[in-house]
This record gives structure tokens, C-alpha cells and sequence, in this order.
């Protein structure tokens, strides 16, 4: 059974900092990987999707990475905002499905200071 | 709107009533997911529909809940017997049926079981 794990649980860090949110997930054998974003009492909002076959993927200060093979993937975020405030979530598609049911960490609790 | 609706976003109701929660998803999105998060975890999947088909659901669906998609258009997602346990945000998500898309997710509906 595939387990998703997220460390830390919380961070809270100063207007302006570099961050690395990361993501271990027990079962290397995976389709995709995908980062969201969720502000308190919302939806979920994608930030990033991984093939199983890329390494990375950026989208404006965001960076992901991922490594299969040790069952890993790491969220850098650059310049970090107030804005950023928000729990960050990473989820995974195992291998060998057909559809797209994701496996989800238990979230890192970001919070920005001014 | 082109994004995924879910109505109503909140709900109070009391222990051992019946509740229905809708989703309507992406005109075009033939597959449409439910999952469940309760305060600090991750959403948990529990039930995947491709069309008017439901086509796997998870061990967390007990009885009580019940799952349709008349039509392959909106879904509903219905729970009997309200009990304190099911109090959760209920977060739909749909996607293309083209291999392993990307899933777009609604506002959730937050229930609260007084």
C-alpha cells in the first residue's frame, strides 16, 4: 500500500527566505506525482504536476523535483512571500492503474512572515 | 465558470440525518473522483466514477454513504445516518479520460455533524 510522507509538518519562515518543502512516498512505482496548494478552508489548487519519467518541473519561484528511485520529491520555493501562507500537499498516482486515484501526504504548514 | 462546482459549501446538520453534497464537474472531464479530508490529514480517496460508471470505492465508503452519477454529468454523494465521524470537508475532483490526466479539484463542501 502506498504511503505518502511529508516533512516538516509546519514551517514558519521570514518575507524573503528559500524553502524546501519535501515528500517520500514508499512505493517508488508511480505515474505521476503533484504538488497543490490549499488556503485554509478551500480547495485544493495544482502547482505542479511530474511525470514518473522527468525530474523536474518549474512554474515561476516553484521548483519540484523528483527522484523515483528513492521515493522522493522536494518543493523549493524562492523568495518566499506572505502570500505563500498556505499548507502545501504532495500526492502521488501509483503505477500499474489505470485512472488517476491519488495518494496524499498529510501536508507542510507553511507560514511567511513580514 | 469552466471549473469544478460542489454545493452546497457548508453544511450543519445533526447526528442521524441524511445529507446529499453535488458536484459538477468540467463539461468535458469524463472521470470524477470524491475524496474526504478531515482537520490536518490529506484527502483520502473514496470513490471514482469514468462516465455514469462507478468503478472502484474505497473501504472508507461504508454503507451509509452512496455515491451516483446519473448520466455521466453531475455527481452526488449522499450519507445516511449522519454520525459525529463524518464531519469532514468532501472534496470532488474531474479529468480527461486520455490515460492519467491532471485532476482538477472543487471548493470542497465542509459538513459539520452537531
Amino acid at each position: 500500500k502506498q504511503e505518502v510522507t511529508q516533512i516538516p509538518a509546519a514551517l514558519s519562515v521570514p518575507e524573503g527566505e528559500n524553502l524546501v518543502l519535501n515528500c517520500s512516498f514508499t512505493d517508488s512505482a508511480i505515474y505521476n506525482l503533484q504538488w497543490f496548494r490549499q488556503d485554509p478552508g478551500k480547495g485544493l489548487t495544482s502547482l505542479l504536476l511530474i511525470q514518473s519519467s522527468q525530474r523536474e518541473q518549474t512554474s515561476g519561484r516553484l521548483n519540484a523535483s523528483l527522484d523515483k528511485s528513492s521515493g522522493r520529491s522536494t518543493l523549493y520555493i524562492a523568495a518566499s512571500q506572505p502570500g505563500d501562507s498556505a499548507t502545501y500537499l504532495c500526492a502521488v498516482v501509483s503505477g500499474g492503474t489505470s485512472y488517476g486515484k491519488l495518494t496524499f501526504g498529510q501536508g507542510t504548514i507553511l507560514t511567511v512572515h513580514p | 465558470d469552466t471549473g469544478v462546482s460542489q454545493n452546497p459549501r457548508h453544511k450543519i446538520t445533526k447526528r442521524g440525518q441524511n445529507v446529499t453534497f453535488r458536484c459538477d464537474p468540467i463539461s468535458e472531464h469524463n472521470r470524477l473522483y470524491w475524496y474526504r479530508q478531515t482537520l490536518g490529514q490529506g484527502p483520502e480517496f473514496l470513490t471514482y466514477f469514468q462516465n455514469e460508471a462507478q468503478l472502484e470505492k474505497s473501504r472508507l465508503l461504508s454503507d451509509r454513504f452512496s455515491a451516483e452519477r446519473p448520466k455521466g454529468s453531475f455527481s452526488t454523494l449522499e450519507i445516511q445516518r449522519t454520525e459525529q465521524g463524518d464531519s469532514a470537508m468532501y472534496l470532488c475532483a474531474s479529468s480527461l479520460a486520455l490515460g492519467i490526466e491532471e485532476q482538477y479539484f472543487g471548493p470542497g463542501t465542509r459538513l459539520t455533524v452537531t
